[in-house]
């Protein structure tokens, strides 16, 4: 039921794309992306909701295809302030909701 | 800014006490959340809680208990500590009272329990 996240890590240069991957095997409703800092607490993203939508948040977008129940964040031109662990949290039915195991993001100068 | 904080961020307890683990919000908050966090294994639930006296389980309760007696404020209790409760902790809250239980979370510093 808990989500699975690829790749579990990553390094990127600075300026660099990347692509973070979230599959369930439930029907969602809804995928969260939150980001937590070394150190720190996690910090809600964003949430798509159950339509397929694209959201951004800054540099830092996602879609959501709930045929596949799939999610993807992108990253785009990478900066070191966007190094961390990604979650995603999925909400299916019986409000049931989980996070996945995380992704580790470092980017390097 | 809404502001969750949990009373501790370290602590060292052993095996058999009885540890209070204590998480207070200030934005009136319906939902409160308790997590454990291991390497590898992500965010999981222990207890949610979506008004005051009322709690559910999550997916790793065994070993916890939760209190909510005000809006404000959510307990995490363990009986009695034992080593494999060594672990990050970190509490959350969030709006309720929408047709979707899971809404933006806030969350707090994490307490890191070491059970000796």
């Amino acid at each position: 039921q808990q989500p699975v996240q690829s790749p579990q890590a990553v390094i990127l240069r600075e300026g660099e794309d990347a692509v973070i991957n979230c599959s369930s095997s439930k029907a969602l409703y809804s995928v969260h992306w939150y980001r937590q800092k070394h150190g720190e607490a996690p910090v809600f993203l964003m949430i798509l909701l159950k339509g397929g939508e694209q959201k951004g948040h800054e540099k830092i977008s996602a879609s959501f295809n709930e045929k596949k129940q799939q999610s993807s964040l992108y990253l785009t031109a990478s900066q070191l302030s966007y190094s961390g662990t990604y979650f995603c949290g999925t909400e299916s039915t019986g409000n049931q909701f989980y996070f996945g195991t995380g992704t580790s993001l470092t980017v390097i100068p | 800014d809404v502001k969750v904080t949990q009373s501790s961020r370290y602590l060292v307890k052993r095996t058999g006490e009885k540890v209070f683990l204590e998480c207070v919000q200030d934005m009136d908050h319906e939902n409160m959340f308790w997590y454990r966090q291991d390497p590898g294994l992500g965010l999981r639930l222990i207890y949610f809680s979506y008004d005051v006296k009322m709690k559910e389980k999550g997916d790793i309760p065994e070993g916890y208990s939760v209190s909510r007696e005000k809006k404000e404020r959510f307990s995490l209790i363990l009986e009695s500590a034992s080593t494999n409760q060594t672990s990050m902790y970190l509490c959350a809250s969030s709006f309720g009272g929408t047709p979707r239980r899971y809404t933006e979370a806030f969350f707090g510093q994490g307490t890191r329990l070491t059970v000796v």
